[in-house]
């Protein structure tokens, strides 16, 4: 079984409907991470969590609101979805890892995606 | 914000190196990683390299880092059909080194 899944895999919508996007990982990690890929635009932090009680904002956060359940699921809403929030979108997750020089080892592990089109 | 660079494409015959090239805008960045992702399937952690290395070697993977020109590259020796992908570029940055700055990411493309 996958370590990372999403749901759905994919997802056709319209303008103004409210979107659920979930996130679950069997790996026991505690920090989660959504990112939205475009093609040419590469990969944008839309939200982060480094535990159930911890919830940051990344790059292109409007728009998004997230929700953390449990240590092992991480929720994207989009509230009222709009044309460019089409796009492909990842789940991940990592552990916390000192490396080097104390300095942190950030491997991330990611979802298959959510492929969303809004029309 | 910090804009880490990659060209978008890249086309090799099986057989040739692939080198692909990425610069970075944070001298403070320590961890610098290469990620790939396959057609239809999310990204996957391939290489990476503490700040204080100027290269390592994986195999068939040879990345090299220039710190003073902020420069990274990822070397693949005897390029494979199933080498063909999307390379991402990634760095950690301060404050904590928390999250990872990707690229926009090298497409691969592989022909026999």
């Amino acid at each position: 079984d996958a370590d990372v899944t999403q749901t759905p895999r994919n997802r056709i919508t319209k303008t103004g409907k409210r979107i659920m996007l979930e996130c679950s990982q069997t790996k026991g990690h505690d920090r989660m991470y959504w990112y939205r890929q475009d093609p040419g635009l590469g990969l944008r932090l839309i939200y982060y969590s480094f535990d159930v009680k911890d919830i940051n904002k990344g790059e292109i956060s409007d728009g998004y609101s997230v929700s953390r359940q449990a240590q092992a699921k991480f929720s994207l809403s989009l509230e009222s979805a709009i044309p460019n929030q089409t796009a492909l979108y990842f789940c991940a997750t990592s552990d916390f890892t000192f490396g080097t020089s104390g300095s942190s080892y950030n491997e991330q592990f990611f979802g298959p995606g959510t492929r969303l089109t809004v029309l | 914000g910090e804009d880490v660079e990659q060209s978008l494409f890249l086309s090799v015959r099986e057989g040739d190196s692939s080198v692909i090239n990425c610069t970075y805008t944070d001298s403070s960045s320590t961890y610098l990683y290469w990620y790939k992702q396959e057609p239809g399937a999310g990204l996957q952690l391939l290489t990476y390299i503490f700040s204080n290395m100027d290269m390592k070697q994986d195999q068939r993977l040879t990345v090299l880092l220039n710190k003073k020109d902020k420069h990274l590259s990822l070397r693949i020796a005897d390029t494979q059909t199933g080498d063909s992908a999307i390379y991402f570029c990634a760095e950690t940055l301060p404050p904590g080194y928390s999250t990872l700055t990707f690229g926009k990411g090298t497409m691969l493309l592989v022909s026999p």
